[in-house]
């Protein structure tokens, strides 16, 4: 079975654009979780999603959105980007957002704002 | 305090030796802990759950302290290809931002 996968790989941005990078979770996972993870830095928590509505959200700006679709894949946006949002975005996916559920990664999208 | 804290390193730590990271976390309230294992530029794969009562994985065991507010990782007969970073995940479910990746302790096995 497929693992979690993740598009764009890699992305180059300017000052001011927005984007949008997609995660499709494995395959009967319904809660997909967004982190940016930043060179030297642990992942830091940004959106948790379950069937279609938000179920936890990290201290990100409102620049930050995200949303999940019925085949529960999932969307992050990031409006009127900064320098500081160059990072590696990753997409975590489990069957339900119990505490004890096993989140599985994907390889992630590397976001370079010039 | 930080919430979820861990030496940084490096750990140059030579083969078959034994190696314990420790993790602190700041609220007491945390729920579940994990330690994930992430390569260079690779993704976060998790190690192993830590539970209460403590578990083994072959050379790997992890230990929960509430008391204290720590968690920890022995590797015991560590392999080259152990060099990873680790991290320690706390889960709290009852906040918003409930899942706080502390930023890794860096292990180098020498050969």
């Amino acid at each position: 079975d497929a693992g979690v996968t993740q598009s764009p790989t890699h992305l180059i941005k300017t000052r001011g654009q927005q984007v949008t990078l997609r995660c499709s979770p494995i395959s009967g996972h319904k809660s997909v979780s967004w982190y940016q993870q930043v060179l030297g830095q642990g992942p830091q928590f940004i959106f948790q999603y379950y069937e279609k509505e938000e179920r936890g959200r990290g201290n990100f700006p409102d620049r930050f959105s995200a949303r999940q679709f019925p085949n529960y894949s999932s969307e992050l946006n990031v409006n009127a980007l900064l320098l500081g949002d160059s990072a590696l975005y990753l997409c975590a996916s489990s069957f339900q957002p119990d505490r004890k559920e096993t989140q599985y990664f994907g390889p992630g999208t590397r976001l370079l704002v010039l | 305090r930080k919430e979820v804290e861990q030496d940084p390193g490096p750990f140059n730590v030579p083969e078959g030796a034994t190696v314990a990271f420790n993790c602190t976390y700041s609220n007491s309230a945390s729920q579940s802990f994990f330690w994930y294992r992430q390569d260079c530029r690779k993704e976060p794969k998790l190690l192993m759950s830590v539970y209460s009562s403590g578990n083994e994985d072959g050379r790997f065991t992890a230990q929960l302290n509430r008391a204290s507010q720590y968690i920890s990782l022995l590797i015991r007969d560590s392999k080259l290809s152990d060099s990873a970073t680790y991290l320690c995940v706390v889960n709290d479910m009852n906040r918003d931002d409930k899942i706080i990746f502390g930023k890794g302790t860096r292990l180098h096995i020498l050969p």
